[in-house]
Protein backbone atom coordinates (compact mmCIF):
# COMPACT_ATOMS: atom_id res chain seq x y z
CA UNK A 1 0.00 0.00 0.00
CA UNK A 2 1.22 3.21 -0.95
CA UNK A 3 2.05 6.02 2.38
CA UNK A 4 0.34 8.42 0.14
CA UNK A 5 -2.75 7.84 -1.90
CA UNK A 6 -5.12 10.27 -4.26
CA UNK A 7 -8.17 10.39 -4.85
CA UNK A 8 -10.12 9.98 -7.50
CA UNK A 9 -7.08 8.95 -10.41
CA UNK A 10 -9.22 10.73 -13.08
CA UNK A 11 -12.18 13.37 -12.85
CA UNK A 12 -13.82 15.09 -15.80
CA UNK A 13 -16.56 18.04 -14.68
CA UNK A 14 -18.49 20.81 -16.21
CA UNK A 15 -17.11 24.13 -15.83
CA UNK A 16 -18.70 25.69 -13.03
CA UNK A 17 -18.59 22.62 -11.08
CA UNK A 18 -17.20 22.00 -7.30
CA UNK A 19 -14.36 19.96 -7.45
CA UNK A 20 -12.73 18.33 -4.48
CA UNK A 21 -9.51 16.15 -4.64
CA UNK A 22 -8.64 13.79 -1.57
CA UNK A 23 -4.78 12.82 0.11
CA UNK A 24 -4.74 10.10 2.46
CA UNK A 25 -1.26 9.37 3.90
CA UNK A 26 -0.16 6.79 6.56
CA UNK A 27 2.82 8.32 8.54
CA UNK A 28 3.13 11.20 10.83
CA UNK A 29 3.54 13.95 8.98
CA UNK A 30 5.05 17.76 9.58
CA UNK A 31 3.72 18.80 6.27
CA UNK A 32 1.90 18.67 3.83
CA UNK A 33 1.88 19.67 0.16
CA UNK A 34 -0.33 20.57 -2.96
CA UNK A 35 1.20 20.71 -6.58
CA UNK A 36 0.00 21.49 -10.04
CA UNK A 37 1.62 20.17 -13.26
CA UNK A 38 -0.14 21.96 -16.23
CA UNK A 39 -0.63 19.73 -19.72
CA UNK A 40 2.99 21.13 -20.83
CA UNK A 41 4.57 19.49 -17.57
CA UNK A 42 5.47 22.17 -15.49
CA UNK A 43 5.19 22.07 -11.92
CA UNK A 44 4.05 24.81 -9.46
CA UNK A 45 3.84 24.86 -5.66
CA UNK A 46 -0.04 25.56 -4.36
CA UNK A 47 -0.32 25.00 -0.96
CA UNK A 48 2.29 23.57 2.03
CA UNK A 49 -0.14 23.04 5.13
CA UNK A 50 0.89 21.52 8.63
CA UNK A 51 -2.94 22.44 9.98
CA UNK A 52 -5.95 24.22 8.85
CA UNK A 53 -7.18 25.79 5.45
CA UNK A 54 -5.48 27.79 3.30
CA UNK A 55 -7.22 29.69 0.62
CA UNK A 56 -5.53 31.25 -2.70
CA UNK A 57 -8.18 32.68 -5.12
CA UNK A 58 -10.42 29.67 -6.34
CA UNK A 59 -8.31 27.03 -4.26
CA UNK A 60 -8.65 25.81 -0.84
CA UNK A 61 -6.51 23.32 0.66
CA UNK A 62 -7.99 21.58 4.23
CA UNK A 63 -6.05 19.17 6.26
CA UNK A 64 -7.09 17.14 8.90
CA UNK A 65 -3.91 15.65 10.98
CA UNK A 66 -5.77 12.96 13.06
CA UNK A 67 -7.87 11.74 10.53
CA UNK A 68 -4.66 11.37 7.94
CA UNK A 69 -6.32 13.20 5.03
CA UNK A 70 -6.45 16.71 3.51
CA UNK A 71 -8.66 17.99 0.76
CA UNK A 72 -8.30 20.28 -2.22
CA UNK A 73 -10.86 22.40 -3.84
CA UNK A 74 -11.65 24.41 -6.43
CA UNK A 75 -14.66 26.15 -6.94
CA UNK A 76 -16.17 27.29 -10.14
CA UNK A 77 -14.29 25.28 -12.00
CA UNK A 78 -12.63 26.39 -15.54
CA UNK A 79 -11.37 24.35 -18.13
CA UNK A 80 -7.79 26.07 -17.07
CA UNK A 81 -7.96 24.64 -13.94
CA UNK A 82 -7.11 21.30 -16.15
CA UNK A 83 -3.90 19.76 -14.89
CA UNK A 84 -2.79 16.88 -12.59
CA UNK A 85 -3.00 17.64 -8.82
CA UNK A 86 -0.15 15.92 -6.65
CA UNK A 87 -0.40 16.05 -3.09
CA UNK A 88 3.43 15.25 -1.54
CA UNK A 89 4.04 14.83 2.38
CA UNK A 90 6.81 15.00 4.09
CA UNK A 91 6.52 12.50 7.38
CA UNK A 92 7.53 13.91 10.57
CA UNK A 93 10.86 11.72 11.59
CA UNK A 94 12.34 12.09 7.75
CA UNK A 95 15.44 14.77 7.22
CA UNK A 96 13.93 16.51 4.36
CA UNK A 97 12.30 13.87 2.10
CA UNK A 98 8.72 14.27 0.43
CA UNK A 99 6.77 11.46 -0.07
CA UNK A 100 4.23 11.62 -3.24
CA UNK A 101 0.91 10.76 -4.33
CA UNK A 102 0.40 9.44 -7.78
CA UNK A 103 -1.63 12.31 -8.89
CA UNK A 104 -5.00 13.62 -9.79
CA UNK A 105 -5.81 14.49 -13.79
CA UNK A 106 -8.67 16.99 -13.74
CA UNK A 107 -10.20 17.76 -16.72
CA UNK A 108 -13.02 20.67 -16.70
CA UNK A 109 -15.06 20.55 -20.14
CA UNK A 110 -16.74 24.08 -21.49
CA UNK B 1 13.07 36.29 -12.49
CA UNK B 2 13.91 33.65 -10.30
CA UNK B 3 13.48 30.13 -11.71
CA UNK B 4 15.12 26.61 -11.81
CA UNK B 5 16.26 26.05 -15.64
CA UNK B 6 17.16 22.53 -17.01
CA UNK B 7 18.74 22.20 -20.49
CA UNK B 8 17.62 20.51 -22.47
CA UNK B 9 13.89 20.38 -23.07
CA UNK B 10 14.02 17.13 -25.37
CA UNK B 11 16.95 14.34 -25.63
CA UNK B 12 16.78 11.48 -28.02
CA UNK B 13 19.62 9.69 -27.56
CA UNK B 14 20.78 5.76 -27.88
CA UNK B 15 21.85 3.14 -25.51
CA UNK B 16 25.71 3.55 -23.59
CA UNK B 17 26.17 7.07 -25.15
CA UNK B 18 27.03 9.16 -21.89
CA UNK B 19 25.12 12.55 -21.71
CA UNK B 20 24.77 14.93 -19.08
CA UNK B 21 20.93 17.41 -18.31
CA UNK B 22 22.02 20.53 -16.63
CA UNK B 23 20.30 22.45 -13.81
CA UNK B 24 20.50 25.59 -12.64
CA UNK B 25 19.20 28.33 -9.55
CA UNK B 26 19.27 31.62 -9.71
CA UNK B 27 17.71 32.09 -5.76
CA UNK B 28 20.73 31.38 -4.15
CA UNK B 29 18.54 27.68 -2.91
CA UNK B 30 20.75 25.26 -0.46
CA UNK B 31 18.92 22.62 -1.31
CA UNK B 32 18.17 20.76 -4.72
CA UNK B 33 16.95 17.53 -6.27
CA UNK B 34 16.25 15.17 -9.31
CA UNK B 35 13.45 13.66 -10.04
CA UNK B 36 11.64 11.45 -13.13
CA UNK B 37 7.92 10.94 -13.59
CA UNK B 38 6.73 7.78 -15.27
CA UNK B 39 2.93 7.24 -16.46
CA UNK B 40 1.09 5.73 -13.03
CA UNK B 41 4.12 6.07 -10.76
CA UNK B 42 4.38 9.60 -9.92
CA UNK B 43 7.59 11.52 -8.93
CA UNK B 44 10.84 9.58 -7.75
CA UNK B 45 13.36 10.82 -6.49
CA UNK B 46 17.13 10.13 -8.23
CA UNK B 47 19.66 12.15 -5.86
CA UNK B 48 19.47 14.82 -3.65
CA UNK B 49 21.41 17.97 -2.19
CA UNK B 50 21.13 19.45 0.57
CA UNK B 51 24.48 22.18 0.08
CA UNK B 52 27.83 22.23 -2.18
CA UNK B 53 29.46 19.33 -1.88
CA UNK B 54 27.23 17.39 -0.04
CA UNK B 55 24.47 14.91 -1.60
CA UNK B 56 22.15 11.57 -1.21
CA UNK B 57 20.79 8.81 -2.68
CA UNK B 58 16.94 9.47 -3.15
CA UNK B 59 14.48 6.39 -4.24
CA UNK B 60 15.52 4.77 -7.77
CA UNK B 61 19.68 6.47 -8.17
CA UNK B 62 20.89 3.37 -10.37
CA UNK B 63 22.21 4.65 -13.07
CA UNK B 64 22.65 8.20 -12.29
CA UNK B 65 25.37 10.32 -11.10
CA UNK B 66 25.01 14.22 -10.13
CA UNK B 67 27.38 16.45 -8.87
CA UNK B 68 27.11 19.56 -6.27
CA UNK B 69 30.17 21.98 -6.99
CA UNK B 70 28.63 25.50 -7.20
CA UNK B 71 25.68 26.22 -5.19
CA UNK B 72 23.74 27.07 -8.33
CA UNK B 73 24.09 23.74 -10.53
CA UNK B 74 23.32 20.82 -10.07
CA UNK B 75 23.79 18.79 -13.20
CA UNK B 76 22.27 14.96 -13.66
CA UNK B 77 24.31 12.53 -15.20
CA UNK B 78 23.52 9.00 -17.42
CA UNK B 79 27.28 7.52 -17.49
CA UNK B 80 25.26 4.48 -19.98
CA UNK B 81 22.05 5.19 -20.33
CA UNK B 82 19.34 2.61 -20.87
CA UNK B 83 16.27 2.71 -22.59
CA UNK B 84 14.55 2.27 -18.89
CA UNK B 85 15.79 5.58 -18.03
CA UNK B 86 13.48 6.63 -21.11
CA UNK B 87 11.36 9.23 -18.53
CA UNK B 88 10.38 13.10 -18.12
CA UNK B 89 13.05 14.51 -15.53
CA UNK B 90 12.40 17.36 -13.35
CA UNK B 91 15.21 19.59 -11.31
CA UNK B 92 13.68 20.96 -8.39
CA UNK B 93 14.88 23.36 -5.66
CA UNK B 94 14.44 24.85 -2.04
CA UNK B 95 15.26 27.44 0.61
CA UNK B 96 16.55 24.92 3.69
CA UNK B 97 18.62 26.74 5.52
CA UNK B 98 17.10 26.18 8.94
CA UNK B 99 14.99 22.96 10.06
CA UNK B 100 11.83 25.81 9.45
CA UNK B 101 12.93 26.17 6.16
CA UNK B 102 12.01 22.74 5.36
CA UNK B 103 8.59 23.15 4.47
CA UNK B 104 9.44 25.87 1.91
CA UNK B 105 7.95 25.42 -1.44
CA UNK B 106 9.61 23.63 -4.15
CA UNK B 107 10.22 25.54 -7.25
CA UNK B 108 10.75 23.07 -10.30
CA UNK B 109 12.59 23.50 -13.79
CA UNK B 110 9.61 22.79 -17.31
CA UNK B 111 11.24 19.27 -17.24
CA UNK B 112 13.37 17.55 -19.74
CA UNK B 113 11.65 14.79 -21.90
CA UNK B 114 14.61 12.04 -22.13
CA UNK B 115 14.23 9.14 -24.86
CA UNK B 116 16.56 6.76 -24.91
CA UNK B 117 16.81 3.74 -27.97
Amino acid sequence: KNEVEQSPQNLTAQEGEFITINCSYSVGISALHWLQQHPGGGIVSLFMLSSGKKKHGRLIATINIQEKHSSLHITASHPRDSAVYICAVRGADSNYQLIWGAGTKLIIKP
Amino acid sequence: EAQVTQNPRYLITVTGKKLTVTCSQNMNHEYMSWYRQDPGLGLRQIYYSMNVEVTDKGDVPEGYKVSRKEKRNFPLILESPSPNQTSLYFCASSLAQTWRDYNSPLHFGNGTRLTVT
